[in-house]
């Protein structure tokens, strides 16, 4: 079974751009998630996806979206890119259902710098 | 508010010697446990989960977890460590909000001596 894919794995930015991150889960989970991880905060959860809906956010600014697909593969996007949204951006995907959960399998993340 | 706190940011120890990497969280309502590891430019490997059930818990590798209920804490051991073991590892703590969220400690770097 094919594991959880992110494209690209590295990207280059300025300040001010937007960019699209993308992640394919795991098939058969309907559940996704982005992190952020840095030297400095770690790994901060980003926001869950379950069946098309945002369940859960983490404490980011509204410049941090996301969207899942009916296929269960998810896009985050981040406009107006400042230089300390340069970070490792890790998806994972669960099959965790509306009130169980299981581990979740993590993507090799998307290494964003932003000049 | 959920917080998941690991007490040794780095733990150096030798070859073939014991370790422990300490974990605790707090949290006011029932939560799922685990411990991940993380490879240089790599995203993270499952160790070892707890969702329920028995306290203590075996993963890959040789390393194993006990859940402690009263003292919030899930602490990861290993009786003998490899130089392959070297890496950073995460302990995390997942509940359900209505709709679930994970929290990560800040790691521990595990740095294996020949």
């Amino acid at each position: 079974k094919a594991g959880v894919t992110q494209t690209p794995r590295y990207l280059i930015k300025t300040r001010g751009q937007q960019v699209t991150l993308s992640c394919s889960p795991i098939s058969g989970h309907r559940s996704v998630s982005w992190y952020q991880q840095t030297p400095g905060q770690g790994l901060q959860f980003l926001f869950e996806y379950f069946s098309e809906t945002q369940r859960n956010k983490g404490n980011f600014p509204g410049r941090f979206s996301g969207r899942q697909f009916s296929n269960s593969r998810s896009e985050m996007n981040v406009s107006t890119l400042e230089l300390g949204d340069s970070a490792l951006y890790l998806c994972a995907s669960s099959w965790a259902s509306e009130q169980t959960y299981n581990e979740q399998f993590f993507g090799p993340g998307t290494r964003l710098t932003v000049l | 508010a959920q917080s998941v706190t690991q007490l040794d940011s780095q733990v150096p120890v030798f070859e073939e010697a014991p370790v422990e990497l300490r974990c605790n969280y707090s949290s006011s309502v029932s939560v799922y446990l685990f411990w991940y590891v993380q490879y240089p430019n790599q995203g993270l490997q499952l160790l070892l989960k707890y969702l329920s059930g028995s306290t203590l818990v075996k993963g890959i590798n040789g390393f194993e977890a006990e859940f402690n209920k009263s003292q919030t804490s899930f602490h990861l051991r290993k009786p003998s460590v490899h130089i392959s073991d070297t890496a950073e590892y995460f302990c995390a703590v997942t509940r359900n909000t209505g709709g679930f969220k994970t929290i990560f400690g800040a790691g521990t770097r595990l740095f294996v001596k020949a």
